[in-house]
């Protein structure tokens, strides 16, 4: 089955910083990645979504993501942070199993400070 | 520009109480999805249904049930509430479980608190 972690629940960065927010994932098939965003008091959106071709995926706001298969990673980067990016983000993985139901990791609170 | 649309935003139940949480979406989806969102313990599905006629169990089903009741509506309801089931709980729609890259679209959420 397929799972995904994301290392560090906390993520507190100056605004302006580089924004870096890990998610590893465990599949046996070639898997489909994707990183949500949610605000405050709303639903998730999808930010960025690797299907296939080019490793480096470009989404909304200026984040960015790189489908590295060697480290089963897939990082989501913005070189510098805005207030308006404090929020939760929530890396996913779906495979072909009968249906692509993705599956969530737990979660990164992004912390933008002054 | 509705999406997806859930009601109640906001209710308190006493345990034992059952409440329905109602779920639309207008963008002919055909597959709908409740989640639960606890602290730490990230989105959880509860149930899905892949099309209009069909519901399955997800993760976490128990004390739960659905029902598609078009291919717009998608309700949730439980039966007999628990403190457990103190949670914030999300619609779902997307356009087919079997389509790759199949993108997820979320209500705002529902918060539910079992008293």
């Amino acid at each position: 089955a397929q799972s995904v972690t994301q290392l560090g629940s906390h993520v507190s960065v100056s605004e302006g910083a580089l924004v870096l927010l890990r998610c590893n994932y465990s599949s046996s098939v070639p898997p489909y990645l994707f990183w949500y965003v949610q605000y405050p008091n709303q639903g998730l959106q999808l930010l960025l979504k690797y299907t296939t071709g080019a490793t480096l995926v470009k989404g909304i706001n200026g984040f960015e993501a790189e489908f590295k298969k060697s480290e089963t990673s897939f990082h989501l980067t913005k070189p510098s942070a805005h207030m308006s990016d404090a929020a939760e983000y929530f890396c996913a993985v779906s495979v072909k199993r009968g249906s692509y139901i993705p599956t969530f990791g737990r979660g990164t609170s992004l912390i933008v400070h002054p | 520009n509705a999406g997806v649309t859930q009601t109640p935003k906001f209710q308190v139940l006493k345990t034992g109480q059952s409440m329905t949480l109602q779920c639309a979406q207008d963008m002919n989806h055909n597959s709908m999805y409740w989640y639960r969102q606890d602290p730490g313990m990230g989105l959880r599905l509860i149930y899905y249904s892949a099309s209009e006629g069909t519901t399955d169990k997800g993760e976490v089903p128990n004390g739960y049930n659905v029902s598609r009741l078009n291919k717009r509506e998608f309700s949730l309801r439980l039966e007999s509430a628990a403190p457990s089931q103190t949670s914030v709980y999300f619609c779902a729609s997307s356009e087919a479980t079997t389509a790759s890259g199949n993108t997820i679209y979320f209500g705002e959420g529902s918060w539910l608190t079992v008293v």
